[in-house]
């Protein structure tokens, strides 16, 4: 009974290609998230979604574009991949109140740019 | 801005013994949180420890227990009667208690080694 799920969970693809991400949480919370782990493990926030409405944005290239049709979801779309690219991709979400602060992560999707 | 310092790359224990991860961060606001994240190999993010900064008594959670010292910034993590699914590595993180503006900010990590 998973509760935030992400596919692919790997992803080999080749540079100048547009490939997406998939994230459902099943939690009923109201903020979802997307996190990078470079190679040196180190996790940083990329974007979050509150009830569908973008709230946060980090200087992430506009090549990289999150999509939430709904609450529970929240998918990424990059285009023009590069190498650089190459990370670990955590989808997480947290109910976003006050005390509920919690972030829940999904397993990951380890994309390889080559 | 918050930032969150792990000052320890790495660190081994053995066996049953007791080990603790360092963690400090900085801030000017005074409501927050600050976690415990677990990431064995496995790759997936486990919530080990939360902390609430309007609390003074430190969170336990089994053989999880830290030792949280809000007026030096220091959220330390210690790990008694260690096993070997404890190898992983630990994020120490932080989140302002904004409601949906918030953002969890990570630390660099420490890699745990339990050796029998």
């Amino acid at each position: 009974d998973t509760a935030v799920s992400q596919t692919p969970k790997y992803l080999v693809t080749q540079m100048g290609n547009d490939k997406s991400i998939k994230c459902e949480q099943n939690l009923g919370h109201d903020t979802m998230y997307w996190y990078k782990q470079d190679s040196k493990k180190f996790l940083k926030i990329m974007f979050s979604y509150n009830n569908k409405e973008l709230i946060i944005n980090e200087t992430v290239p506009n090549r990289f574009s999150p999509k939430s049709p709904d609450k529970a979801h929240l998918n990424l779309h990059i285009n023009s991949l590069e190498l650089g690219d190459s990370a670990v991709y955590f989808c997480a979400s947290s109910q976003g109140d006050r005390g509920h602060t919690e972030a829940f992560f999904g397993q990951g999707t380890r994309l390889t740019v080559v | 801005a918050q930032t969150v310092t792990q000052s320890q790359p790495e660190m081994s224990v053995q066996e049953a013994e007791t080990v603790t991860l360092s963690c400090t961060y900085d801030t000017s606001e005074n409501n927050y949180y600050l976690f415990w994240y677990k990431q064995p190999p496995s790759r997936q993010m486990i919530l080990v420890i939360r902390q609430e900064a309007y609390k003074q008594q430190n969170a336990t959670e089994n053989r999880f227990s830290v030792n949280f010292q809000k007026a030096a910034k220091s959220f330390s993590l210690k790990i008694s009667d260690s096993q070997l699914g404890d190898t992983a590595m630990y994020f120490c993180a932080f989140i302002l208690n904004t409601g949906t503006a918030s953002k969890l900010t990570f630390g660099t990590g420490t890699r745990l080694q339990v050796t029998l």
